[in-house]
């Protein structure tokens, strides 16, 4: 079955330590992006991706960082500099540009600080 | 500035009690798309619906049911003779053809159906 998987679905970080949470995609779509989720907020965009090698920020892009090597692959890396890193973050993929087309989501990955 | 508002943070229904969920939009772009996703307690978000500014159809798909009017800004979702499993947090959201980068959301509304 086509999808978006998102691994792993809980994760834990350490004080000072990256982490790195993984999305991968068969549905052959070319824009992919990463939001952060908080208790009774919406989907905040971390990065977007609209076609491989090339990658942008989102509203909240400060302590993460992402690569775009494979058109199926989208890491993203929260960093030590993220200093509230615990969330629920969500990867999504759509065709084209979000503007007109529904973006597709993985089960998300739960990140906590230790 | 573009902005989605749901109003209501958190609703609960007895089982087969319609329910309506409001959403409201501010957008100067006058090419946009509305969207509503379903995120059950799994996590991942669920494509509901798509409507474009151009096309104020109200659409119904089996107990659910959109009322789009540009006049009031509003992009309201329904859901008649509710069940358990529609109990679920509930997102509107917005895209505009002058900023394709992004996908805005509301701050979602917990549906909480009991038996």
């Amino acid at each position: 079955d086509g999808g978006i998987t998102q691994s792993p679905k809980y994760l834990f970080r350490k004080e000072g330590q990256n982490v790195t949470l993984s999305c991968e995609q068969n549905l052959n779509h070319d824009a992919m992006y990463w939001y952060r989720q908080d208790p009774g907020q919406g989907l905040r965009l971390i990065y977007y991706s609209q076609i491989v090698n090339d990658f942008q920020k989102g509203d909240i892009a400060e302590g993460y960082s992402v690569s775009r090597e494979k058109k199926e692959s989208f890491p993203l890396t929260v960093t030590s500099a993220q200093k509230n890193p615990t969330a629920f973050y969500l990867c999504a993929s759509s065709i084209g540009g979000s503007w007109n087309q529904p973006q597709h989501f993985g089960d998300g990955t739960r990140l906590s600080i230790l | 500035a573009q902005k989605v508002t749901q109003a209501q943070t958190e609703i609960s229904v007895v089982e087969k009690e319609d329910v309506t969920l409001d959403c409201v939009y501010e957008t100067r772009d006058t090419t946009y798309y509305l969207f509503w996703y379903k995120q059950p307690p799994s996590g991942e978000l669920v494509f509901l619906i798509r409507r474009n500014s151009f096309d104020e159809q109200n659409e119904i798909s089996g107990r659910y049911s959109w009322n789009f009017q540009k006049s009031t800004s509003s992009f309201n979702f329904t859901i008649t003779a509710s069940q358990v499993v529609d109990s679920a947090v509930y997102f509107c959201a917005l895209s505009e053809a002058d900023n394709t980068d992004k996908l805005i959301f509301g701050t979602g509304t917990r549906l909480q159906v009991f038996p």
